[in-house]
């Protein structure tokens, strides 16, 4: 079945650093790729997707190209800021209900 | 423009109690869907909605129940809780499954079995 594999954290970083947060995937087909993300208390919020291979998500600073070669969709941030402290989820759509497979999250805290 | 907002935010049960977990959404939106969280496991689909009146069962279904009513209302129905519940649980919700639209979340519902 479809899965999605994600590096593990917690990934500690200091402010300014580059981020980077590795995501495989399994899957039949070409599924629609998401990475979402989780601050403290709250729910999940989509930060960016691609639909197709070699499209490329962006939002916030955040970029992540839809590699289908390498079956990747790596997160990646150039500057991060404390305020981008939260668990990221990468997750694919498995099938036109709009169902969702998540990869198990990967907490990044960056410090001062 | 509240979204999705569910109730209670917190919950302890005792083993072998029920409750319903509220949902509502006032976005209009088609599409709804029930989510457990548990540490380091990602997101689990328990039920999903596609339209008022039509519920289709996720990866992780039993112990659970949903009704969908209302296109507004998607409440989750844990019957006989055992402790393997605890976690939190997300309700979601869409416009549609296509592509460009995404699943909105609520805040979640932290509730502990014991």
């Amino acid at each position: 079945g479809d899965s999605v594999t994600q590096m593990e954290g917690p990934v500690t970083l200091s402010e300014e650093a580059f981020l980077t947060i590795n995501c495989t995937y399994t899957a039949t087909g070409y599924p629609s790729l998401f990475w979402y993300v989780q601050y403290p208390g709250e729910g999940l919020q989509l930060l960016l997707k691609a639909t197709k291979a070699d499209d490329k998500g962006s939002n916030k600073g955040f970029e992540a190209t839809y590699r289908k070669e390498t079956t990747s969709f790596h997160l990646e941030k150039g500057s991060v800021q404390v305020s981008d402290s939260a668990v990221y989820f990468c997750a694919l759509r498995r099938d036109s209900w709009g169902k969702l497979q998540f990869g198990a999250g990967t907490q990044v805290v960056v410090t001062p | 423009n509240a979204g999705v907002t569910q109730t209670p935010k917190f919950r302890i049960l005792k083993i072998g109690q029920s409750m319903t977990l509220q949902c509502t959404q006032d976005m209009n939106h088609n599409y709804m869907y029930w989510y457990r969280q548990d540490p380091g496991m990602g997101l689990k689909l328990i039920y999903y909605s596609v339209g008022a009146g039509i519920t289709d069962k996720g990866e992780v279904p039993n112990g659970y129940n949903v009704s969908r009513s209302t296109t507004e209302d998607f409440p989750l129905r844990l019957e006989l809780a055992a402790p393997s519940q605890t976690s939190v649980y997300f309700c979601a919700s869409s416009r549609t499954s296509g592509d460009s639209y995404e699943q909105y979340f609520g805040p979640g519902t932290r509730l502990t079995v014991t």
